[in-house]
């Protein structure tokens, strides 16, 4: 069963950009995961699915500023120009054939 | 527009049951998987069950496996969950999700409160 390990937290500056991590554990470095956003007091909000390769297709009405990477197991959600509506909880997910994994996620406050 | 609307959670006793149900609109619910994620009290996300697109695969997490339940009818768009020998642990907001193709999520429903207190 894979393993999803995130900073428990991350701030920025108010139009700046920030880098939020996800790391696969051992023997899971190419799988796929997405990444979620969960503003306080809110559900979970889709953003995108990351492939393997680096590519990722965003959810509907998901904001240019948002975008995805990876380098070995790490994979990356970058936000740029950051907004006070994008201090949230920000969530990994992945998963394999009976099971399903998040991360712990990363508070990100915007300074 | 893809819709899900979770209903039927509640305060329960320890050892009380109850059944969560996820009414979707929006897609062919058929043709999807889904499944019940839940968020204790100022914790994160935990994936509790699933099921695929005919209801003939359903997976649990091992913290629910033998006491809940998942199910759907897809002839009513409906997603179930039965909770059996409730915990004070199981405390927490159940939300719906749908999957894309068995893969990741890709929409969430407003979730449900259940609280599992004498």
């Amino acid at each position: 069963q894979p393993v999803l390990t995130q900073s428990s937290s991350a701030s920025a500056s108010l139009g700046s950009s920030v880098k939020l991590t996800c790391t696969l554990s051992s023997g899971h470095s190419s799988s796929i995961i997405a990444w979620h956003q969960q503003q306080p007091g809110k559900a979970p909000r889709y953003l995108m699915k990351l492939e393997g390769s680096g590519s990722y297709n965003k959810g509907s009405g998901v904001p240019d500023r948002f975008s995805g990477s990876r380098s070995g197991a790490d994979r990356y959600l970058t936000i740029s120009n950051l907004q006070s509506e994008d201090e949230a909880d920000y969530y990994c997910e992945t998963w394999d054939s009976n099971t399903r994994v998040f991360g712990g996620g990363t508070k990100l406050t915007v300074l | 527009e893809v819709q899900l609307l979770e209903s039927g959670g509640g305060l329960v006793q320890p050892g009380g049951s109850l059944r969560l149900s996820c009414a979707a609109s929006g897609f062919t619910f058929s043709s999807y998987a889904m499944s019940w994620v839940r968020q204790a009290p100022g914790k994160g996300l935990e994936w509790v069950s699933g099921v695929s697109g005919t209801g003939s695969n359903t997976y649990y997490a091992d913290s629910v496996k033998g006491r809940f339940t998942i199910s759907r009818d897809n002839s009513k768009n409906t997603l179930f969950l039965q909770m059996n020998s409730l915990r004070a642990e199981d405390t927490a907001v159940y939300y719906c999700a749908k999957q894309i193709a068995a893969a990741c999520t890709d929409y969430w429903g407003q979730g449900t409160l259940v609280t599992v207190s004498s």
